[in-house]
């Protein structure tokens, strides 16, 4: 079952770059994304949602683009920094489908290097 | 902030015995769910609660499964007579809503069973 998929498993940056996180979905009745921050053994830690009815969200460092006709969502952060290192994960639902259960990506492992 | 609380953090348990993972939800939500993830694996759906009965759940949840809310503040998951493959972190989660809500994750209950 690969609705949502993480094809990029790392990521390394330079601390004070942009970190760019990527993923994509095939089920068309997706209509709210989600990012989660998990470090090992913790539980996942929300971050930034977006709505299908929407193409951009942003809080602070953290910015969600979704591209609907390309079934694509990718996750910013400017400037990263080294507290950003962990397993991002993208998770979807689709309440409109009659399913509010997120269905989560592989993860993508961030490290930003001093 | 308010969070979702596990207990225990670690159990270990022989096969064929029963388990009972505990959450206390953030106090507020109304929508309350279970996860796991198998090392090395996706973070996947068991179950939904709302209004004191599952709202939907996975292939996975069958019939060795259960879920309650015996009081107030407690949300449960018992798993009947384990197996080796239900290792793996369980994490409780709640959300204040169900569509378009933020689902928040506790710290997760790392279950072996040998």
């Amino acid at each position: 079952d690969q609705q949502v998929k993480q094809n990029s498993p790392s990521l390394s940056v330079q601390e004070g770059r942009i970190s760019i996180l990527n993923c994509d979905y095939t089920n068309s009745m997706f209509d709210y994304f989600l990012w989660y921050k998990k470090y090992p053994a913790e539980g996942p830690t929300f971050l930034i949602s977006i709505s299908s009815i929407k193409d951009k969200n942003e809080d602070g460092r953290f910015t969600v683009f979704l591209n609907k006709s390309a079934k694509h969502l990718s996750l910013h952060i400017v400037p990263s920094q080294p507290g950003d290192s962990a397993v991002y994960f993208c998770a979807a639902s689709g309440a409109q489908g009659g399913s509010e259960k997120l269905v989560f990506g592989k993860g993508t492992k961030l490290t930003v290097n001093p | 902030e308010p969070e979702v609380t596990q207990t225990p953090s670690h159990q270990v348990t022989q096969m064929g015995q029963e388990v009972i993972l505990r959450c206390v939800p953030i106090s507020n939500h109304l929508y309350f769910y279970w996860y796991r993830q198998i090392l090395g694996q996706k973070v996947e759906f068991l179950v939904s609660f709302y209004n004191n009965e599952i709202s939907e759940k996975s292939e996975i949840f069958d019939d060795q499964f259960s879920v309650e809310r015996p009081d107030g503040s407690n949300f449960t998951l018992k798993i009947r007579s384990t197996k080796l493959e239900d290792s793996a972190m369980y994490f409780c989660a709640s959300s204040q809503q169900g569509y378009g809500n933020t689902i928040y994750f506790g710290e997760g209950s790392w279950l072996t069973v040998v």
